[in-house]
């Protein structure tokens, strides 16, 4: 079983709401990562967390909050948000984040949120 | 940052094969992985290759070469469910970053 599931699947926001995405997963993968993707863009890596810990903040403007409750969970709090953050955010973990180059390391993406500020 | 270079489109007839090419500069070379995505919908994890040589998976298949910084995806006996984005992903200082991705178009 390889699958990464996401709530909501669309999002529509104002830009002075607050809201959260979510993710989960029961692979007993111990990094987790967001990542955000444009129109006909690839997907542009934001977090990523590893053994529930922030291990690479991309630069992503404080808008974007993540946080890792457990292992399995991982959430994206949206505050204050702009029409170009507009797009498909993508969540997804891996057996492990920072090892010696193996297979563990592949990255299972979950189906996305796609959101739209308006 | 990384420089990913995969070609925009491509088609090809159903049965047929395709080779998707992906040629990458960057520093600190973790591994390449393929994926594919279809409109509006998450990347699959296809291949996966760390080492030079051949990957075999099915119909698909996926080559490296490490001292050129090459890559390629073979997709073998297309099917109309094959057409889809593939995107070439390097990873280095272990952090994923993505090619633009090739549009596969498969005709009957």
């Amino acid at each position: 079983d390889t699958e990464v599931t996401q709530t909501p699947k669309h999002l529509v926001m104002g830009m002075t709401n607050k809201k959260s995405l979510k993710c989960e997963q029961h692979m007993g993968h111990r990094a987790m990562y967001w990542y955000k993707q444009k129109a006909k863009k690839p997907p542009e890596l934001m977090f990523v967390y590893s053994y529930e810990k922030l291990s690479i903040n991309e630069s992503v403007p404080s808008r974007f909050s993540p946080e890792c409750p457990n292992s399995s969970l991982l959430n994206l709090h949206l505050h204050a948000l702009q029409p170009e953050d507009s797009a498909l955010y993508l969540c997804a973990s891996s057996y492990v984040w920072r090892e010696t180059p193996r297979s563990t390391d592949t990255q299972y993406f979950g189906p996305g949120t796609r959101l739209t500020v308006l | 940052g990384q420089n990913i270079d995969q070609p925009t489109e491509m088609t090809a007839t159903e049965g047929a094969i395709v080779q998707i090419n992906c040629t990458y500069q960057t520093s600190g070379f973790n591994g390449l992985f393929w994926y594919q995505q279809h409109a509006g919908e998450a990347p699959t994890f296809l291949s996966y290759n760390v080492l030079d040589g051949l990957e075999e998976k099915g119909r698909f298949s996926s080559f490296l070469s490490r001292s050129k910084g090459y890559s390629y995806l073979l997709l073998k006996e297309l099917q109309m469910k094959d057409s889809a984005s593939y995107l070439c992903a390097v990873k280095s200082d272990y952090k994923l970053s993505f090619g633009a991705g090739t549009t596969v178009t498969v005709r009957a």
